[in-house]
Protein backbone atom coordinates (compact mmCIF):
# COMPACT_ATOMS: atom_id res chain seq x y z
CA UNK A 1 0.00 0.00 0.00
CA UNK A 2 0.86 3.58 -1.00
CA UNK A 3 1.87 5.85 1.91
CA UNK A 4 3.90 7.93 4.20
CA UNK A 5 6.28 7.18 6.82
CA UNK A 6 7.86 9.06 9.70
CA UNK A 7 10.27 7.79 11.77
CA UNK A 8 10.89 7.45 14.58
CA UNK A 9 7.34 7.69 16.44
CA UNK A 10 9.21 9.00 19.41
CA UNK A 11 12.48 10.61 19.28
CA UNK A 12 13.84 12.29 22.34
CA UNK A 13 16.44 14.99 22.59
CA UNK A 14 19.48 16.20 24.80
CA UNK A 15 19.80 20.19 24.91
CA UNK A 16 21.92 21.76 22.63
CA UNK A 17 21.66 18.79 20.24
CA UNK A 18 20.29 18.98 16.19
CA UNK A 19 18.18 15.70 15.23
CA UNK A 20 16.47 14.46 12.24
CA UNK A 21 13.02 13.79 11.49
CA UNK A 22 12.66 11.03 8.26
CA UNK A 23 9.72 11.23 6.00
CA UNK A 24 9.52 8.82 2.99
CA UNK A 25 6.38 8.60 0.52
CA UNK A 26 5.81 6.11 -2.12
CA UNK A 27 3.06 7.99 -3.65
CA UNK A 28 4.87 9.60 -6.15
CA UNK A 29 3.72 13.22 -5.09
CA UNK A 30 5.63 15.81 -6.02
CA UNK A 31 4.59 18.43 -3.27
CA UNK A 32 5.81 17.60 0.03
CA UNK A 33 5.10 19.66 3.88
CA UNK A 34 6.17 20.11 7.77
CA UNK A 35 3.60 20.91 10.33
CA UNK A 36 4.42 21.27 13.75
CA UNK A 37 1.35 20.34 16.16
CA UNK A 38 1.00 21.76 19.72
CA UNK A 39 -1.21 20.30 22.26
CA UNK A 40 -4.63 22.16 21.65
CA UNK A 41 -3.65 24.02 19.10
CA UNK A 42 -3.81 23.40 14.57
CA UNK A 43 -0.97 22.94 12.23
CA UNK A 44 1.52 25.59 11.96
CA UNK A 45 3.69 24.83 8.71
CA UNK A 46 7.46 24.42 8.92
CA UNK A 47 8.73 23.98 5.60
CA UNK A 48 7.35 22.89 2.32
CA UNK A 49 8.79 21.80 -1.15
CA UNK A 50 6.91 21.70 -4.50
CA UNK A 51 9.71 19.81 -6.06
CA UNK A 52 13.02 18.26 -5.74
CA UNK A 53 16.07 20.45 -5.32
CA UNK A 54 13.54 22.92 -4.21
CA UNK A 55 11.88 23.86 -0.68
CA UNK A 56 10.59 27.39 0.69
CA UNK A 57 10.15 28.87 4.03
CA UNK A 58 6.13 28.07 6.26
CA UNK A 59 5.50 30.39 8.57
CA UNK A 60 7.34 28.94 11.94
CA UNK A 61 10.57 27.64 9.78
CA UNK A 62 13.18 29.63 12.11
CA UNK A 63 15.55 26.80 14.17
CA UNK A 64 14.65 24.08 11.19
CA UNK A 65 16.13 22.91 8.07
CA UNK A 66 15.09 20.40 5.19
CA UNK A 67 16.68 19.14 2.15
CA UNK A 68 15.14 17.72 -1.11
CA UNK A 69 17.34 15.33 -2.57
CA UNK A 70 14.93 12.43 -3.69
CA UNK A 71 11.15 12.47 -4.84
CA UNK A 72 10.21 10.22 -2.39
CA UNK A 73 12.23 11.31 0.93
CA UNK A 74 11.93 14.99 2.69
CA UNK A 75 14.19 14.74 6.21
CA UNK A 76 13.59 17.41 8.76
CA UNK A 77 16.01 18.61 11.20
CA UNK A 78 15.29 20.15 14.43
CA UNK A 79 18.33 22.63 15.22
CA UNK A 80 19.66 23.80 19.14
CA UNK A 81 18.57 26.87 18.04
CA UNK A 82 14.92 25.92 17.96
CA UNK A 83 13.89 26.89 21.55
CA UNK A 84 11.02 24.99 22.22
CA UNK A 85 11.13 21.77 19.93
CA UNK A 86 8.65 19.63 21.97
CA UNK A 87 5.90 19.25 19.60
CA UNK A 88 4.14 16.20 17.07
CA UNK A 89 5.70 17.14 13.81
CA UNK A 90 3.47 16.02 10.94
CA UNK A 91 4.86 15.07 7.41
CA UNK A 92 2.42 15.54 4.14
CA UNK A 93 2.25 15.22 0.65
CA UNK A 94 -0.03 16.30 -1.92
CA UNK A 95 -0.49 14.53 -5.45
CA UNK A 96 1.21 16.47 -8.31
CA UNK A 97 -0.80 18.93 -10.82
CA UNK A 98 -3.82 18.56 -8.75
CA UNK A 99 -4.11 21.91 -7.47
CA UNK A 100 -5.86 23.42 -4.90
CA UNK A 101 -8.52 20.45 -5.13
CA UNK A 102 -6.48 17.57 -3.42
CA UNK A 103 -6.62 17.11 -0.33
CA UNK A 104 -2.92 16.43 1.79
CA UNK A 105 -1.83 12.73 3.02
CA UNK A 106 -0.35 12.80 6.18
CA UNK A 107 2.00 10.32 7.73
CA UNK A 108 1.66 9.17 11.48
CA UNK A 109 3.88 11.59 13.16
CA UNK A 110 6.63 11.45 14.98
CA UNK A 111 7.10 12.82 18.91
CA UNK A 112 10.00 15.25 20.17
CA UNK A 113 10.88 15.84 23.28
CA UNK A 114 13.21 17.88 25.32
CA UNK A 115 15.05 15.42 27.94
CA UNK B 1 -5.45 36.96 4.60
CA UNK B 2 -6.61 33.35 4.22
CA UNK B 3 -7.61 32.01 7.22
CA UNK B 4 -10.26 29.45 9.20
CA UNK B 5 -12.01 29.90 11.85
CA UNK B 6 -13.71 26.55 13.82
CA UNK B 7 -15.52 26.57 16.99
CA UNK B 8 -13.89 25.70 19.90
CA UNK B 9 -13.71 22.43 21.85
CA UNK B 10 -14.78 20.13 23.65
CA UNK B 11 -17.75 18.56 22.34
CA UNK B 12 -19.40 16.66 24.42
CA UNK B 13 -22.09 14.40 22.87
CA UNK B 14 -23.85 11.02 24.29
CA UNK B 15 -24.25 8.24 21.28
CA UNK B 16 -26.42 9.07 18.71
CA UNK B 17 -27.13 12.66 19.51
CA UNK B 18 -26.71 15.17 16.21
CA UNK B 19 -23.30 16.72 15.65
CA UNK B 20 -22.49 20.23 14.31
CA UNK B 21 -18.66 21.74 14.27
CA UNK B 22 -19.43 25.19 12.92
CA UNK B 23 -16.28 26.36 10.49
CA UNK B 24 -16.42 29.74 8.59
CA UNK B 25 -13.09 31.20 6.15
CA UNK B 26 -11.33 33.42 4.98
CA UNK B 27 -10.09 33.54 1.50
CA UNK B 28 -9.38 35.60 -1.61
CA UNK B 29 -10.17 33.78 -4.78
CA UNK B 30 -12.03 30.18 -4.47
CA UNK B 31 -10.50 28.32 -2.69
CA UNK B 32 -11.04 24.16 -1.84
CA UNK B 33 -12.56 23.24 1.30
CA UNK B 34 -11.70 20.24 3.61
CA UNK B 35 -12.42 18.64 6.63
CA UNK B 36 -9.83 16.31 8.45
CA UNK B 37 -10.08 14.47 11.34
CA UNK B 38 -7.30 13.00 13.81
CA UNK B 39 -7.71 10.14 16.10
CA UNK B 40 -5.15 9.78 19.26
CA UNK B 41 -1.68 9.52 18.75
CA UNK B 42 -1.84 9.73 14.39
CA UNK B 43 -1.74 11.71 11.24
CA UNK B 44 -4.49 13.79 10.01
CA UNK B 45 -6.87 11.69 7.24
CA UNK B 46 -9.48 13.30 5.45
CA UNK B 47 -12.64 13.09 5.71
CA UNK B 48 -14.59 15.15 3.25
CA UNK B 49 -14.01 18.18 0.68
CA UNK B 50 -15.49 20.42 -1.70
CA UNK B 51 -14.61 22.31 -4.34
CA UNK B 52 -16.73 24.65 -5.02
CA UNK B 53 -19.69 26.67 -4.15
CA UNK B 54 -23.13 24.52 -3.60
CA UNK B 55 -21.02 21.31 -3.34
CA UNK B 56 -21.67 18.78 -0.35
CA UNK B 57 -18.86 16.80 0.70
CA UNK B 58 -20.06 13.64 2.45
CA UNK B 59 -18.17 10.51 3.92
CA UNK B 60 -19.27 7.95 6.78
CA UNK B 61 -22.35 9.57 7.57
CA UNK B 62 -20.41 13.19 7.90
CA UNK B 63 -21.15 15.56 5.64
CA UNK B 64 -20.81 19.33 4.87
CA UNK B 65 -22.20 21.56 2.28
CA UNK B 66 -19.82 24.77 0.64
CA UNK B 67 -21.65 28.36 1.21
CA UNK B 68 -20.17 30.45 -0.16
CA UNK B 69 -22.55 33.27 0.82
CA UNK B 70 -21.96 32.57 4.34
CA UNK B 71 -18.46 31.19 3.93
CA UNK B 72 -18.88 28.35 6.07
CA UNK B 73 -18.27 24.95 5.84
CA UNK B 74 -20.29 23.14 8.87
CA UNK B 75 -19.82 19.75 9.59
CA UNK B 76 -22.82 17.27 10.41
CA UNK B 77 -23.38 13.82 11.35
CA UNK B 78 -26.90 13.11 12.30
CA UNK B 79 -25.76 10.37 14.81
CA UNK B 80 -22.45 9.94 16.60
CA UNK B 81 -20.99 6.73 17.74
CA UNK B 82 -18.05 6.47 21.09
CA UNK B 83 -15.72 5.56 17.69
CA UNK B 84 -16.18 9.45 16.24
CA UNK B 85 -14.25 10.65 19.16
CA UNK B 86 -11.57 12.68 17.82
CA UNK B 87 -10.57 16.14 16.83
CA UNK B 88 -11.94 17.35 13.57
CA UNK B 89 -9.44 19.78 11.29
CA UNK B 90 -11.55 22.61 8.50
CA UNK B 91 -9.22 23.61 6.28
CA UNK B 92 -8.95 25.54 2.97
CA UNK B 93 -6.23 25.28 -0.24
CA UNK B 94 -6.02 27.81 -3.09
CA UNK B 95 -4.00 27.60 -6.11
CA UNK B 96 -1.87 30.32 -5.22
CA UNK B 97 0.99 30.24 -2.86
CA UNK B 98 2.27 27.02 -3.44
CA UNK B 99 -1.03 25.24 -3.15
CA UNK B 100 -0.16 25.21 1.08
CA UNK B 101 -3.43 24.21 3.16
CA UNK B 102 -4.47 26.61 5.97
CA UNK B 103 -5.92 24.71 9.02
CA UNK B 104 -7.99 25.27 11.13
CA UNK B 105 -7.63 25.37 15.33
CA UNK B 106 -9.76 21.75 15.52
CA UNK B 107 -12.38 21.16 17.62
CA UNK B 108 -12.28 17.76 19.77
CA UNK B 109 -15.21 15.57 19.76
CA UNK B 110 -15.80 13.04 22.94
CA UNK B 111 -18.95 10.70 22.56
CA UNK B 112 -20.27 9.05 25.62
CA UNK B 113 -21.64 5.65 25.38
Amino acid sequence: DGGITQSPKYLFRKEGQNVTLSCEQNLNHDAMYWYRQDPGQGLRLIYYSQIVNDFQKGDIAEGYSVSREKKESFPLTVTSAQKNPTAFYLCASKPPRGGSNQPQHFGDGTRLSIL
Amino acid sequence: GNSVTQMEGPVTLSEEAFLTINCTYTATGYPSLFWYVQYPGEGLQLLLKATKADDKGSNKGFEATYRKETTSFHLEKGSVQVSDSAVYFCALSLDTGGFKTIFGAGTRLFVKA
